[in-house]
């Protein structure tokens, strides 16, 4: 079936710094896939996607390539806020049967001033 | 005002207790989910419902059960509480347009304690 492996946090980070959260996944095709980020107390939110292969999703500085030769979909971002203290999932959604998503375990960053 | 809704926000229960969460959307969606989070284990989906005479059973749907009483409002049931059913509920929307993406939106979350 279909899987989504992100790698454990915490993550702690200084304000200004690079991120890398990596993110590999097992499907059967080509998926689509997503980071959603889930600021405290609140619920996810869609932070940026990829529909195709080689496909770059980006948002809020934060940007992720569709790499289908390593499976993988890692979130970057360049410099880091205290604002973007976080959980962050990634997700796919499989283009055979029902168009539920599978969601990684998360991701907690915490960026410190 | 928000476009997914929870009640309650926070609810603590005894073990063999019926509970029911409730959820409604403002969004116009055809398609409504139930997720549980739970610390190291991400979310998980309990049920989803793809319009109000279609319902289907998630990853984990033993313990729990469903209704979709009209486009907009999704319950979710625990018909006897259990301790391991203390976690994190969401509710979330998509719409179906078949753009080969379907972003869901997801409402604040309910605290569940089962004691």
């Amino acid at each position: 079936g279909d899987s989504v492996t992100q790698m454990e946090g915490p993550v702690t980070l200084s304000e200004e710094a690079c991120l890398t959260i990596n993110c590999t996944y097992t499907a059967t095709g080509y998926p689509s896939l997503f980071w959603y980020v889930q600021y405290p107390g609140e619920g996810l939110q869609l932070l940026l996607k990829a529909t195709k292969a080689d496909d770059k999703g980006s948002n809020k500085g934060f940007e992720a390539t569709y790499r289908k030769e390593t499976t993988s979909f890692h979130l970057e971002k360049g410099s880091v806020q205290v604002s973007d203290s976080a959980v962050y999932f990634c997700a796919l959604k499989s283009r055979s049967g029902y168009s539920t998503l599978t969601f990684g375990k998360g991701t907690m960053l915490l960026v410190s001033p | 005002d928000a476009d997914v809704t929870q009640t309650p926000r926070n609810r603590i229960t005894k073990t063999g207790k019926r509970i029911m969460l409730e959820c409604s959307q403002t969004k116009g969606h055809d398609r409504m989910y139930w997720y549980r989070q739970d610390p190291g284990l991400g979310l998980r989906l309990i049920y989803y419902s793809f319009d109000v005479k279609d319902i289907n059973k998630g990853e984990i749907s033993d313990g729990y059960s469903v209704s979709r009483q009209a486009q907009a409002k999704f319950s979710l049931s625990l018909e006897s509480a259990i301790p391991n059913q203390t976690a994190l509920y969401f509710c979330a929307t998509s719409d179906n347009t078949g753009r080969g993406y379907n972003e869901q939106f997801f409402g604040p979350g309910t605290r569940l304690t089962v004691l």
